[in-house]
């Protein structure tokens, strides 16, 4: 199966800007979906096929692509958006195959 | 809506059915996952059943050992697990795959299997 490899912490300032990416041979076919998990709570989808947002995630989170990265960017970060951040994919080695990546921690200080 | 249930303690070797009740749309009509997450790690795909046809998918660590499956006249989710290890310890979510956004659009709240003597 393939990996998609995330950093495993990232810190934000509030207010301002942060970039969580994700590497993995597969995105250089297919897209990548986000997800949001705060502590004890279900996974949450904020950003899918690149760069869509469900109904009721904020603009400030946005999604892109280039070669084997995909990126999350949320602009104006805010105390609760303070949470574990994973990518996810199809998987390189079987199309109905899926895989997550390893997981940011995003630290709103 | 989804919920999980039937978590519990299991010894390994021992086996186990996780259900999901789905409520507010069918869930032969529409792909559906099990996920796993280990306590303290990360988010893991175990298994798709797709909705035409109802292909079975499963990830290489539980492949032989898990089986999906759905009850279209109780709207549920299944996930028979066999042959239990202490690593299967993790909570289980299903969720609802949609092909249009390829991602995972609803999630239930997770329930909790524990492998251990």
């Amino acid at each position: 199966s393939s990996e998609l490899t995330q950093d495993p912490a990232v810190s934000v300032a509030l207010g301002q800007t942060v970039r969580i990416t994700c590497q993995g041979d597969s995105l250089r076919s297919y897209y990548a979906s986000w997800y949001q998990q705060k502590p004890g709570q279900a996974p949450v989808l904020v950003i899918y096929s690149k760069n869509n947002r469900p109904s009721g995630i904020p603009d400030r989170f946005s999604g892109s692509s280039s070669g084997n990265t995909a990126s999350l960017t949320i602009t104006g970060a805010q105390a609760e958006d303070e949470a574990d951040y994973y990518c996810s994919s199809r998987d390189s080695s079987g199309y109905h195959l899926r895989v997550f990546g390893t997981g940011t921690k995003v630290t709103v200080l | 809506q989804l919920v999980e249930s039937g978590g519990d303690l299991v010894q390994p070797g021992g086996s186990l059915r996780l259900s999901c009740a789905v409520s507010g749309f069918t869930v032969s009509s529409f792909h559906m996952t099990w996920v796993r997450q280990a306590p303290g790690r990360g988010l893991e795909w175990v298994s798709t059943i797709y909705s035409d046809g109802g292909g079975t998918y499963y990830a290489d660590s539980v492949r032989g050992r898990v089986t999906i499956s759905r009850d279209s006249s109780r709207n549920t989710l299944y996930l028979q697990m066999n042959s239990l290890r202490a690593e299967d310890t993790a909570v289980f979510y299903c969720a609802r795959y949609l092909p249009v956004a390829d991602a995972f659009d609803i999630w239930g709240q997770g329930t909790m299997v524990t492998v251990s003597s």
